[in-house]
Formats: C-alpha cells, structure tokens, sequence
C-alpha cells in the first residue's frame, strides 16, 4: 500500500458526459501528479500540482482539468468524454515539487470506461 | 521529440535465473532515470533511480546500467523470482517536472 488512496477504483460513463477522479496523497506529501495510462499510448503525465498551485504540466487535453485543495487532495475533471479517454488514471504523490528529489508514490488509479 | 522506449514489449525467464530489460531514451538532455515495476491491477511502483553522472547503480538484487553515449539504459534483477511478474517501465527526467515513461516490458517468470 504506497498510502495514496483514488476514487472511485471503477467509473463507467457515456460520452459527452463529465466525471470527476479524486486523490489524496500520502501524509505529508505536497505534490500531486496525475498520469493517464492507455493500452496505445502508455503512461503519459498529465499534470502535477505542489502545494495548490500547478508546477509542471504534461499532455493534458483542453477538456480535462485538475485542482489541488487546501487540505492536498486533488481532483481530475475530465469532460465531454470521448471513447478514446477509456484508461487507467493514476495519481502520484511525493513529498516536494522536485520529481528527482523524492520518488513519486502512486495510487491504485481509477479504471475509466467510456461507452 | 522526446521518447523513451523499450526494446522488448515481453521477457520470459526461468525462476532463478538472471533478467536483463532494456531501455533507450532519446533525449539527450534528459539527466534522471528511474525504474517501475507495476503488478497487476497496481500502480507503478519504484525501484531504483540513477542520475546522469553515474554508469551503474545497485540496489537489492537490482541493478540499473546507464550509457549515455548510446542513451540506453538496462535494468538487471538477479536471481528472478515469481514476485517479479509484472509489467516494467523506464522513465526520464530531463529536470522539466515532467516524466517520460517508456512503453514497459511485460516479465514472465517461468517456475
């Protein structure tokens, strides 16, 4: 158990709708990372946020968002879905904004369908 | 652009022997490097890390390998074992904020 928690683990949703993933990060931890993980495209950085503020910034489309809250958790809001947003999405913790700093600790992810 | 492959989508190895995975990056600014190990229905998981001033790094029963002048680095695990079993990824640092992970490696252990 890496002590990051997502929910929820399972979402199955219709295009064109808007789901929103959750993160806490271990304790202690003031960095988020938000990856997306699909069969053709691997594990691609989305977005990192330290402290509520955005720090770096990866492939993440228009239609996506994400925010980090006073108390660190994070939220991912994906939107207008499409069938090609089906992945796995995985957030990672670590305890500064430096990825070479700390290693990132990631959560179970949230297996999204799309149909 | 940036990219970070992997030779060899699968490895399939009998229980105690040794496992090499490889992996080459193509960003040459890239100075940080770091092994996954994702089981399963997990998230990836780290193993091991090396920067760009060291050719080799151990850990236990892992060792990682950099060559820079070919940008190729190699993950060896000696003695595999069935806990092994998983999927394997190599990622990069080019000190953006942003990892750059390589397809993965799938690693049968055969008992």
């Amino acid at each position: 158990d890496s002590g990051v928690t997502q929910t929820p683990k399972h979402l199955i949703t219709a295009t064109g709708q808007r789901v929103t993933l959750r993160c806490s990060p271990r304790s202690g931890d003031l960095s988020v990372y938000w990856y997306q993980q699909s069969l053709d495209q691997g594990l691609q950085f989305l977005i990192q946020y330290y402290n509520g503020e955005e720090r770096a910034k990866g492939n993440i489309l228009e239609r996506f968002s994400a925010q980090q809250f006073p108390d660190l958790h994070s939220e991912l809001n994906l939107s207008s879905l499409e069938l090609g947003d089906s992945a796995l999405y995985f957030c990672a913790s670590s305890a500064s904004g430096n990825t070479r700093a700390n290693e990132q600790f990631f959560g179970p992810g949230t297996r999204l369908t799309v149909l | 652009g940036e990219s970070v492959g992997l030779h060899l989508p699968t490895l399939s190895v009998q229980e105690g022997d040794n496992s090499i995975i490889n992996c080459a990056y193509s960003n040459s600014a890239s100075d940080y490097f770091i092994w996954y190990k994702q089981e399963s229905g997990k998230g990836p998981q780290f193993i091991i890390d090396i920067r760009s001033n060291m050719d080799k790094r151990q850990g236990q029963r892992v060792t990682v390998l950099l060559n820079k002048t070919v940008k190729h680095l190699s993950l060896q695990i000696a003695a595999t074992q069935p806990g092994d079993s998983a999927v394997y990824f190599c990622a990069e640092d080019s000190n953006t904020g942003k990892l750059i992970f390589g397809q993965g490696t799938t690693l049968q252990v055969k008992p």
